[in-house]
């Protein structure tokens, strides 16, 4: 079964640019997370997607988006990059039979110069 | 909201010893407490949970202890092996897997 899989793994962006990363779950999962990763906060959790709805958002701003698509991919977008934009973008699904482990992907390492 | 603690954030221990991270959480009615290892380069990976209904679980060489009167758990890693170096990060929800505030990490070094 194959894992969660994000793309691209590594970009550089521009300040004021903005990026769009993808994840796709594992097969039959529909609940996808992000989570931003930093050296300093740890992760932090951005939000959750289960059949094409946010069901949940953290405490990040409007800048911060998200979408699932109906085969359960799932797209963030950030807009107007800001230099504190630069981390580790994590996704995670989970599966349906509620052991709440979250699977994550190898993530997209952003960086904004 | 949520907010976890986590201590140390660091912390090296000789091969063979025992180690112990330490979580706090704010709020009562948090009731998933899951433990995650992210070695160097790699994803983040479940390595035991407990609810809140449990006080204490075991799976092998690792354990975890929850008291929720005093809202703290913690890890304990009996038998350190230089394989058990990572990351360690411990997480709290109250509304859900789905969401997981997750404490800042602590960075284990295993020394043979």
């Amino acid at each position: 079964k194959a894992g969660v899989t994000q793309t691209p793994r590594y970009l550089i962006k521009t300040r004021g640019q903005q990026v769009t990363l993808s994840c796709s779950p594992i097969s039959g999962h529909r609940s996808v997370s992000w989570y931003q990763q930093t050296p300093g906060q740890g992760l932090q959790f951005l939000f959750e997607y289960f059949s094409e709805t946010q069901r949940n958002k953290g405490n990040f701003p409007g800048r911060f988006s998200g979408r699932q698509f109906s085969n359960s991919r799932s797209e963030m977008n950030v807009s107007t990059l800001e230099l504190g934009d630069s981390a580790l973008y994590l996704c995670a699904s989970i599966g349906t039979r509620g052991t709440g482990e979250l699977f994550f992907g190898e993530g997209s390492r952003l960086t904004v110069l | 909201g949520e907010n976890v603690e986590q201590h140390p954030s660091t912390l090296s221990v000789q091969e063979g010893d025992s180690a112990v991270i330490k979580c706090t959480y704010s709020d009562s009615a948090s009731n998933y407490f899951p433990w995650y290892k992210q070695e160097l380069g790699k994803r983040p990976q479940l390595i035991i949970d407990i609810r809140s209904n449990v006080g204490e679980k075991k799976d092998q060489r690792i354990a975890v202890t929850l008291n929720k009167t005093a809202k703290h758990f913690s890890l304990h890693i009996t038998e350190t092996q230089p394989e058990d170096s990572a990351v360690y990060f411990c997480a709290a929800t109250d509304t859900g897997f789905q969401k997981l505030v997750f404490g800042t990490g602590t960075r284990l070094l295993v020394s043979p």
